[in-house]
């Protein structure tokens, strides 16, 4: 199983401001092969960007991702106040299809 | 746009079984996958297993083979969840969600709660 560390646990940043969220793979699987998913409290995960960097419909332009072979990283520019959520990274390479255990962005 | 609907809430005994169901509306979920994940509260995300309706093929994750069954029923779009000898541990928000690779879109959850 490939197990997926994301980091900083928890990411305290003030609105306006650029947030940088890493999450790296057990073993090299190739960035074509990650997800990126925001949820909010009491809200399900949405998808924001597949193949590591392809935005998912109506999802800003101001989230980014990019990345190769086990890191990747999920890029916020211009911090509004609806993107303070919870991050988590998820790689579909090989199941079962693990996530990794999210970043907590704060408003600081 | 298609989006899912889940069954609601449950709260079951320990040792019984749930089904819960996820329901397309606005499209077909005859040429997607299902996916099944379960988020513990507070906890993060657990891939539970998917299924193929076209092909009638599921796979699970280790942790849940054995217990769980996955199943979609094309004439109606719905996919099915059933998780067996249930345990305190399994309360969680179940969600569904399309796609077997990235998933897009996700089912709002349905809260199954275990409890003697």
């Amino acid at each position: 199983e490939i197990v997926l560390t994301q980091s900083p646990g928890t990411l305290s940043l003030s609105p306006g401001e650029r947030a940088t969220l890493s999450c790296r793979a057990s073993q090299s699987i190739g960035s074509s092969y990650f997800a990126w998913y925001q949820q909010k409290p009491g809200q399900a995960p949405r998808l924001l960007i597949f193949g590591a960097a392809t935005r998912a419909t109506g999802v800003p332009d101001r989230f980014s991702g990019s990345g190769s072979g086990a890191d990747v990283t999920l890029t916020i520019n211009r911090l509004e106040p609806e993107d303070f959520a919870v991050y988590y990274c998820q790689q579909y390479f090989s199941t079962p299809y693990t996530f990794g255990p999210g970043t907590k962005l704060e408003i600081k | 746009q298609v989006q899912l609907v889940q069954s609601g809430s449950e709260v079951k005994k320990p040792g019984s079984s749930v089904k819960v169901s996820c329901k397309a509306s606005g499209g077909s979920i005859s040429n997607s996958a299902i996916t099944w994940v379960r988020q513990v509260p507070g906890q993060g995300l657990e891939w539970m297993g998917r299924v193929i309706p076209l092909l009638g093929t599921a796979n699970y994750g280790p942790k849940f083979q054995g217990r769980v069954t996955i199943t979609a029923d094309r004439s109606t779009s719905i996919a099915y969840m059933e998780l067996s000898n249930l345990r305190s541990d399994d309360t969680a928000v179940y969600y569904c969600a399309r796609y077997a690779n990235w998933l897009d879109p996700w089912g709002q959850g349905t809260l199954v709660t275990v409890s003697s």
